[in-house]
């Protein structure tokens, strides 16, 4: 069973950078079939991709957030870690993790919420 | 940009069958996924490519996808079915998955 777990600091300063990872087991980041990707959530909101590398280290990112963020992967940890630079408290919400094969996203992480506040 | 419109709510009672719509153009040409998220936890994919399950999803769950309007039923409505309930495209002419804003299912 494949099962994924983000891990990095809850709380932020503005104009900080997030950063955080995923580790995955029972799958391999190496896996050609697959993508490893981050998703947010603020409170009481929707789902906003953000978005995804594949196991060449090819990455693709929501335009929104393109200028700000990085995805890569490390194989000899099996996981894969999202940076976000200069935060404001636009970027508070819960990050999850996941895997996706191209199409939809399965599983996720169980999140971890990320507070921008000075 | 591709949109996808969902009802904010949807009631029914236990028992009962539970439709959930998601509106797009012509999204009956894309592959619709439907994930369920309860409070407090991460979202929980439960159909993709229109009507498929994953494994470990009930029968319960199903899906069909047409024209302007993909839909998510539920049948027989359980208690523990109340959560939001979002759908997801990808959308090819921006290479961006697109989900819908997302619809509360509240079981009376």
């Amino acid at each position: 069973q494949v099962h994924l777990q983000e891990s990095g600091p809850g709380l932020l300063k503005p104009s900080q950078t997030l950063s955080l990872t995923c580790t995955v087991s029972g799958d391999s980041v190496s896996n050609y079939n697959y993508h490893w990707g981050w998703i947010r959530q603020p409170a009481g909101s929707g789902l906003e991709w953000i978005g995804r590398i594949y196991s060449t280290g090819t990455t693709n990112y929501n335009p929104s957030l393109r200028s700000r963020v990085t995805i890569s992967l490390d194989t000899s940890k099996n996981q894969f870690s999202l940076k976000l630079t200069s935060v404001t408290a636009a970027d508070t919400a819960v990050y999850y993790c996941t895997r996706d094969p191209g199409d939809w996203f399965h599983p996720w992480g169980q999140g971890t919420l990320v507070t921008v506040s000075s | 940009s591709y949109v996808l419109t969902q009802p904010s709510s949807v009631s029914e009672a236990p028992g009962e069958t539970a439709r959930i719509s998601c509106g797009g153009h012509n999204i009956g040409t894309k592959s619709v996924q439907w994930y369920q998220q309860k409070p407090g936890q991460a979202p929980v994919l439960v159909i993709n490519y229109d009507t498929d399950r994953p494994s470990g999803i009930t029968e319960r769950f199903s899906g069909s996808n047409s024209g302007n309007t993909a839909t998510l039923t539920i049948s027989r409505v359980e208690a523990g079915d109340e959560a939001d309930y979002y759908c997801q495209v990808w959308d090819s002419r921006s290479d961006l998955p697109v989900f819908g804003g997302g619809t509360h299912l509240t079981v009376l």
